[in-house]
This record gives C-alpha cells, structure tokens and sequence, in this order.
C-alpha cells in the first residue's frame, strides 16, 4: 500500500528553528509536496521537490532523498504567525497526490 | 484574480438529501480535484479530471458523482447524503493536464455536515 507517515505535532519557540519529517513509500514518485494549512483555512503551497538535496526558500527549506523515502521541511527564525498544520505529499505513478495527516506546530512565545 | 471559490462554505444537512457542492475556477486549469479532510487523516481524493469533458474516480469515490462540463466548473454531488459523509471538502485545480506534476491550488473548502 502507499503510506505518508509524518509526526502528528510538534511545539517549538519563537525565533528557533523546528524540521519537520516526512516518510513514504508509494507506487512510483513524481515529486513531493509540502503545503501550509492554517486551521479553518484551505492548504496552499509551499515547496515541491523532485531531485535530491535541499530547496530554499526564505526561511523555509525542503530537502529530499529518493534512495531513503525521506524528506524534511526546515522552518528558521519561527514566527507565531507559523503555528499551522505541514502536510507532505508524494505524487506517484499516476500523477495523483497521496497524503500525509500533517504536523500540527505549535509556536511558543 | 479569485482563483478558486466553493459554495456553499458551510451547510447542515439531513441524511437522505441530495446536495452539490459547487466550485469554480478562473485560473484557466486543466486539471481538478475534489477531496474530503477528515481529523486524523489525509486529504483524500474523491474524484478528479484531467481536462473538461473527463472525470475518474479517486480513491474514495462511493457516493459522489462529478460533471466537467467546461474548464472553469467542476461540481461534486452527493445523491443521497449519509452522516459519514460529514466532512470539509476541498476544490482543487493545476495545469498538469493528462501527465504532469505541478502544484494544486485549493478553494476554501465547504464544512459540511449530514445529521
């Protein structure tokens, strides 16, 4: 079967750092999404990775191994404003998005 | 620009009803989505198409149908609602066409609940 496995939550201060993990193992892979959820709100998009190694973007970064199923999404200098829900998604063999349940962060003063 | 909208945002619904969930997009997309978020779960594909006049079923399609009649339009039916269908629905769209991956852009969902 497929399978997206992610941390349920996580909690981190303000101004620090948190990497958010990502596994998975699907049929096929054409990328792997990540997507910022803010409760009540509707998921948008942060970063997409196809290739090996590390995307940056602000103070978020992606990174991807394909050999090890594995990804992370790195926050620097946290904010409040980015206590939200990560969802990591693999696109497979069928160009459909298989979903992880997401991390819910929690950003602390 | 709206991007995508769904209507209604919310609606509560006796078990039995039929009710359809609109959802329109003026980002000229090829490709759309209806998912269900349910707690604890992943976003889940119900149905999508890949191009106007084309629908196929995601990976929970039982007891929704869709239409794609023109690009911009895409609405999910439910025939006769039943309360496990009680969930938030996401519209999505991308302009991956028939084979491409590229990132889906979603509406603001619809809380819907069937009592």
């Amino acid at each position: 079967g497929q399978n997206i496995d992610q941390p349920t939550e996580m909690t981190a201060t303000e101004g620090a750092i948190v990497q958010i993990n990502c596994t998975y193992q699907t049929s096929g892979f054409n990328g792997l999404f990540w997507y910022q959820q803010h409760a009540g709100e509707a998921p948008t998009f942060l970063s997409y990775n196809v290739l090996d190694g590390l995307e940056e973007k602000g103070r978020f970064s992606s990174f991807l191994s394909r050999s090890k199923g594995y990804s992370y999404l790195l926050l620097k200098e946290l904010q409040m404003k980015d206590s939200a829900s990560y969802l990591c998604a693999v696109m497979d063999s069928n160009y459909q998005l298989i979903w992880g349940a997401g991390t819910k962060l929690i950003i602390k003063p | 620009i709206a991007g995508i909208t769904q209507a209604p945002t919310s609606q509560i619904l006796a078990a039995g009803r039929r009710m359809t969930l609109r959802c329109t997009q003026d980002m000229r997309h090829n490709a759309m989505y209806w998912y269900r978020q349910d707690l604890g779960l992943g976003l889940r594909l119900i149905h999508y198409s890949n191009t106007a006049g084309t629908t196929g079923k995601g990976e929970v399609p039982d007891g929704y149908s869709v239409s794609r009649a023109n690009t911009d339009d895409f609405p999910l039916t439910l025939a006769s609602a039943v309360p496990s269908q009680t969930s938030v629905y996401f519209c999505a769209s991308s302009d991956a066409g028939l084979a491409g991956a590229d990132t889906q852009y979603f509406g603001p969902g619809t809380r819907l609940t069937v009592l």
